[in-house]
């Protein structure tokens, strides 16, 4: 079935690191991508998406390229920041609105100042 | 805009005990969705309503019920919890419109112990 894998954590940088957190999905479409990102104590927001092949998804600083040849969406930022400090979630959806968002685990980032 | 809403924030039940924990939108979404987080999983989908009266099974639904009570509330239930339905339980909506891929709107979650 589809599937989402990405790196696993925790993840811990020192403010103004470089950040890469790797992501691979398993699917047999073409699926939109999406990075959601929760902060502590709080519900899951979206943090950038894209919907088709060699799209770039970038939002606060984030950016994530839809690579169909590696089925990889893996999320960057070039200099993070003790806010951005949270758990950040790959997730798959398939058709639309009728859609159901398919999950990896998950990976908390932690940033020292 | 409240956005998505749950209740309650937090609840403790003992094995057996039966609850409902409340979702409501008022971003006039069509769809909503119930799912649960557990360390190392992610998030799994339990149930999902595509529109007002309908309602159809996710990933892990075995255990729960669900209720569209009406384009706002999405209801969870469960009857007879168990240790293992310990979780955060979040509530989230969607539009289904013309748009191509429309984003889920999370709630801030429940999070429930089962004794």
């Amino acid at each position: 079935g589809d599937s989402v894998t990405q790196m696993e954590g925790p993840v811990t940088l020192s403010e103004e690191a470089f950040l890469t957190i790797n992501c691979t999905y398993t699917a047999t479409g073409y699926p939109s991508l999406f990075w959601y990102v929760q902060y502590p104590g709080e519900g899951l927001q979206l943090l950038l998406k894209a919907t088709k092949a060699d799209d770039k998804g970038s939002n606060k600083g984030f950016e994530a390229t839809y690579r169909k040849e590696t089925t990889s969406f893996h999320l960057e930022k070039g200099s993070v920041q003790v806010s951005d400090s949270a758990v950040y979630f790959c997730a798959l959806i398939y058709g639309g609105s009728q859609g159901n968002l398919i999950f990896g685990k998950g990976t908390k980032l932690s940033v020292k100042p | 805009n409240a956005g998505v809403t749950q209740t309650p924030k937090f609840q403790v039940l003992k094995t057996g005990q039966s609850m409902t924990l409340q979702c409501a939108q008022d971003m006039n979404h069509n769809s909503m969705y119930w799912y649960r987080q557990d360390p190392g999983m992610g998030l799994r989908l339990i149930y999902y309503s595509a529109s007002e009266g309908t309602t159809d099974k996710g990933e892990v639904p075995n255990g729960y019920n669900v209720s569209r009570l009406n384009k706002r509330e999405f209801s969870l239930r469960l009857e007879s919890a168990a240790p293992s339905q310990t979780s955060v339980y979040f509530c989230a909506s969607s539009p289904t419109d013309d748009r191509d891929v429309p984003e889920q709107y999370f709630g801030p979650g429940t999070r429930l112990t089962v004794t």
